[in-house]
C-alpha cells in the first residue's frame, strides 16, 4: 500500500450540496493530483497541487475547486452537486511534477442522490 | 477526455496462461506507464517507460512501447488467479499538463 490516505472512505449528497474530499501525501512529495473516476471508466484528471500551487487542470467545470496545504495535505472540493458527479475520486501524490510515477490513495466514492 | 484505448475491454483466461493487453494513444509523449486497480480501490503502479525505450522487464511483466504506432503492450507471464484486476495505461505529454491521461482500461480475470 502507498502511504496516501483518502477521506471518507464512503459520502452520499444530494444534487446541489456541496462536498469536500480530503487526502494526505506520501511523506515527502510536494505534488497531488485528484482524478475523477465514472464507474467501468479510466480515471480523468481534475487538477494538480505542486507547493500550494494549482499546477494544471483538466475539463472540468470551475465549481470543482481544490486547496494545497503547506504539508502538502490536499482538499477537492465540489459545489452545486450533480448526478454525474457520482464517482470514485482517487488522489495520487509524487516527488516531481507529475511526470513520474504517481502513488495513489484508496479513493472516496461519492454518490449523488 | 481518453488519450486512447485498451484492447481487449475485457480479458479471461486460465492460471498459468499468459495475458497480453495492448495501449493506444494519441499525441507524443514523456513516458507511459501502466497501472492495476482490484475492484473500485485505488490505483498500483507497475511498470514506467519512457518514450526513448522499446521494452522493459520487471518480474513476470514485460512491456513493450512502439512510439510509431502510438502504441504499447503488457505481457503478464504465468498468470495466478491474484492478477484478476483492471489494468490501465496512462500516458504523460512533453507538453501541455503534468499529469496522467489514462485509457478505459482492460479487465482481467484469471480463472483458478
Amino acid at each position: 500500500e502507498t502511504g496516501v490516505t483518502q477521506s471518507p472512505t464512503h459520502l452520499i449528497k444530494t444534487r446541489g450540496q456541496q462536498v469536500t474530499l480530503r487526502c494526505s501525501s506520501q511523506s515527502g512529495h510536494n505534488t497531488v493530483s485528484w482524478y475523477q473516476q465514472a464507474l467501468g471508466q479510466g480515471p480523468q484528471f481534475i487538477f494538480q497541487y505542486y507547493r500550494e500551487e494549482e499546477n494544471g487542470r483538466g475539463n472540468f467545470p470551475p465549481r470543482f475547486s481544490g486547496l494545497q496545504f503547506p504539508n502538502y495535505s490536499s482538499e477537492l472540493n465540489v459545489n452545486a452537486l450533480e448526478l454525474d458527479d457520482s464517482a470514485l475520486y482517487l488522489c495520487a501524490s509524487s516527488p516531481g511534477q507529475g511526470l513520474d510515477e504517481q502513488y495513489f490513495g484508496p479513493g472516496t466514492r461519492l454518490t449523488v442522490t | 477526455s481518453q488519450q486512447g484505448e485498451e484492447d481487449p475491454q475485457a480479458l479471461s483466461i486460465q492460471e498459468g496462461e499468459n495475458a497480453t493487453m495492448n495501449c493506444s494513444y494519441k499525441t507524443s509523449i514523456n513516458n507511459l506507464q501502466w497501472y492495476r486497480q482490484n475492484s473500485g480501490r485505488g490505483l498500483v503502479h507497475l511498470i514506467l517507460i519512457r518514450s526513448n525505450e522499446r521494452e522493459k522487464h520487471s518480474g513476470r511483466l514485460r512491456v513493450t512501447l512502439d512510439t510509431s504506432k502510438k502504441s504499447s503492450s503488457l505481457l503478464i507471464t504465468a498468470s495466478r488467479a491474484a492478477d484478476t484486476a483492471s489494468y490501465f495505461c496512462a500516458t504523460v505529454s512533453y507538453t501541455g499538463r503534468r499529469a496522467l491521461t489514462f485509457g478505459s482500461g482492460t479487465r482481467l480475470q484469471v480463472q483458478p
